[in-house]
């Protein structure tokens, strides 16, 4: 039982490059979210999903595109990398769907930068 | 903007003394929750408190919520270098559409052995 993987762990991209983090979970939870983590200023919600095919954007959602082929992987695509992306990416599930009252499970994280 | 804002941002102890870290809000919420963090991990969940209830324990954890003053406090008693972390309160908000938790920004604890 791996929990939440996350990879790659590290990366270092140029700026107008894409890429996708990928996240995957084994433990059959419906919820699963991204957040990404800047110095000083906690989590910040990209994107979630409460069920496979079933997204929704958060806080800070642009230049980030996600999708939901299956309840265990929710990939997150960065279309055209900006420096402003430097960032440290987290994705975290939950059992319940609606994401509320349930603790939830992270990811190790990706360390991303944007030269 | 930041929902919960955890106070202080930082807290050196020594071995054995308590950590008290607080957490405010500013909106109407469903429940709190409190997580850790160890540098270059992940967040790990330690505790969560409903809006109906007042205090938690867990363990060395004590846990308070005042819906009233929209406030909650995170009790380490009797630390201990491995409690040397970062510690958010992150909000499960009841009066918005979004199902996702608000994280705060988090007090960095370092326990002295």
């Amino acid at each position: 039982n791996a929990g939440v993987t996350q990879t790659p762990k590290f990366q270092v991209l140029k700026t107008g490059q894409s890429m996708t983090l990928q996240c995957a979970q084994d433990m059959n939870h419906e919820y699963m979210s991204w957040y990404r983590q800047d110095p000083g200023m906690g989590l910040r919600l990209i994107h979630y999903s409460v069920g496979a095919g079933i997204t929704d954007q958060g806080e800070v959602p642009n230049g980030y595109n996600v999708s939901r082929s299956t309840t265990e992987d929710f990939p997150l695509r960065l279309l055209s990398a900006a420096p402003s992306q430097t960032s440290v990416y987290f994705c975290a599930s939950s059992y319940s769907s609606s994401g509320s009252g349930q603790p939830q499970h992270f990811g190790d994280g990706t360390r991303l930068s944007i030269l | 903007s930041q929902q919960g804002e955890e106070d202080p941002q930082a807290l050196s102890i020594q071995e054995g003394e308590n950590a008290t870290m607080n957490c405010s809000y500013k909106t109407s919420i469903n429940n709190l929750q409190w997580y850790r963090q160890n540098s270059g991990r992940g967040l790990v969940h330690l505790i969560l408190i409903r809006s109906n209830e007042r205090e938690k324990h867990s363990g060395r954890l004590r846990v308070t919520l005042d819906t009233s003053k929209k406030s909650s406090s995170l009790l380490i008693t009797a630390s201990r270098a491995a409690d040397t972390a970062s510690y958010f309160c992150a909000t499960d908000l009841s009066d918005t559409g979004r199902r996702a938790l608000t994280f705060g920004s988090g007090t960095r604890l370092q326990v002295q052995p």
